[in-house]
């Protein structure tokens, strides 16, 4: 079975620069969630989709931060302008839903702002 | 609300047991354990669910303690390979299955 997919694995922009990142999911997966990952911090849920809606948006930045999930399958985070304080692992991950369920992690874009 | 993790860090030998202790100030419906390497993504261990049931598998197991709102991670006679960052994510009661993970507990096993 595939995992989830992500890419880029990296990203180097400048602050004030646009970014985006995506995200397919394990098939069959109908919940996302995009967490952001600072250096040594737990990852922070930024927004968790069920099929195409949104379920939680609340830690969403959303005066620069977007994502979308167009016909519920794969996914994209777009930052713009990107600032410093964004740069950090953006993660994704997919699970079953039925309720509390396991999480898939992808492997991660990190994201460097100069 | 964020779930506290202690201790934040444990350095053991090889062969020698650790517990981990992840606490919610909130009423759970369930906790999750992932593990996570260095420069890789979280890797799931373990759910539980509200009613206090312990899980594990292979030397590594967890308890669900409802009441003081708290789990536990107990990794017995550690290996090399335990070592990385253990976060625990919570799930609040009476809430959407929207997930907070802990700050982590650093686990480094050494021979």
């Amino acid at each position: 079975e595939a995992g989830v997919a992500q890419s880029p694995r990296y990203k180097i922009i400048e602050k004030r620069q646009s970014v985006a990142f995506w995200c397919n999911p394990i098939s069959g997966h109908a919940t996302l969630y995009w967490y952001q990952q600072i250096l040594g911090q737990g990852p922070k849920l930024l927004i968790q989709f069920q099929n195409n809606g949104v379920v939680d948006d609340s830690q969403l930045p959303k005066d620069r931060f977007s994502a979308e999930r167009l016909k519920g399958v794969d996914s994209t985070l777009k930052i713009q302008p990107a600032k410093l304080e964004d740069s950090a692992v953006y993660l994704c991950a997919s699970s079953l839903p039925r309720g509390s369920d396991t999480q898939y992690f992808g492997p991660g874009t990190r994201l460097t702002v100069l | 609300q964020q779930p506290v993790q202690s201790p934040q860090a444990v350095i053991l030998r090889e062969g020698e047991d650790a517990v981990i202790n992840c606490s919610s100030s909130k009423a759970l419906y369930s906790v999750h354990w992932y593990r996570q390497k260095h420069g890789e993504a979280p890797v799931f261990l373990m759910i539980l669910l509200k009613g206090g049931e312990q899980k594990g598998h292979d030397k590594i197991s967890a308890s669900f303690n409802e009441k003081k709102q708290q789990s536990s991670l107990y990794l017995t006679a550690s290996q090399l390979s335990y070592s990385g960052t253990y976060f625990c994510g919570t799930e609040m009661a009476g809430g959407s299955y929207i997930p907070t993970f802990g700050r982590g507990t650093s686990l480094i096993v050494h021979p």
